[in-house]
């Protein structure tokens, strides 16, 4: 089975920058994976944010972009805000199924 | 406005079956891939399985394969997932959503608490 591997936890200040990457247990990283990301707050159901690798929602927030770094998934915060403080999950395609990564508990301080 | 409702969660005991199921509306449901996700107490999301838009192919984790079961009737726009011989480490929230695209996952429901204990 394959174990998708993400940061457990960042902190960032208001306005800073902040990447989270996502890494698979077999291998680099593709765009044939189809990286997707989501954020989740706490109580909430998760909210889409990336799709494919670099694909925002009509919802998404530009301060987000999706990119391919070092054989890993990344997800770029930019001028993050407070309310991006949330766990944020990588999701990866791998042979006919999905596989969600460990979660990333992002902090604004 | 799109809307995805899941229902039929509970108390189960273990060994035993439930069958949650998903109201969906808003949306074209019969040219659209439908997935469930899990998420036990404090743990992260897990994928289930997804089922394809006119129910012929259908993808499981290995952890739940040959115990739960998707499908889905179009005519009434809704999702399903049968679940047998239920553990209690089963015990969590369970999701639907829609897959417009390789996993793009953009739309969920408030998902439905499922909890298998004696």
């Amino acid at each position: 089975q394959t174990v998708v591997t993400q940061e457990p936890s960042l902190t960032v200040s208001p306005g800073g920058t902040v990447t989270l990457t996502c890494a698979s247990s077999t291998g680099a990283v593709t765009s044939g994976s189809y990286p997707n990301w989501f954020q989740q707050k706490p109580g909430q159901a998760p909210r889409a944010l990336i799709y494919s690798t670099s694909n925002k929602h009509s919802w998404t927030p530009a301060r987000f972009s999706g990119s391919l770094l070092g054989g890993k998934a990344a997800l770029t915060l930019s001028d993050v805000q407070p309310e991006d403080e949330a766990e944020y999950y990588c999701l990866l395609h791998q042979g006919n199924a999905y596989v969600f990564g460990s979660g990333t508990k992002v902090t604004v301080l | 406005e799109v809307q995805l409702v899941e229902s039929g969660g509970g108390l189960v005991q273990p060994g035993g079956s439930l069958r949650l199921s998903c109201a969906t509306s808003g949306f074209t449901f019969s040219n659209s891939w439908m997935s469930w996700v899990r998420q036990g107490p404090g743990k992260g999301l897990e994928w289930l399985a997804n089922i394809k838009e006119d129910g012929s192919v259908k993808n499981y984790v290995d952890s739940v394969k040959g115990r739960f079961t998707i499908s889905r009737d179009n005519a009434k726009n809704s999702l399903y997932l049968q679940m047998n011989s239920l553990r209690v480490e089963d015990t969590a929230v369970y999701y639907c959503a829609r897959d417009p695209t390789w996993g793009a996952h953009d739309y969920w429901g408030q998902g439905t608490l499922v909890t298998v204990s004696s």
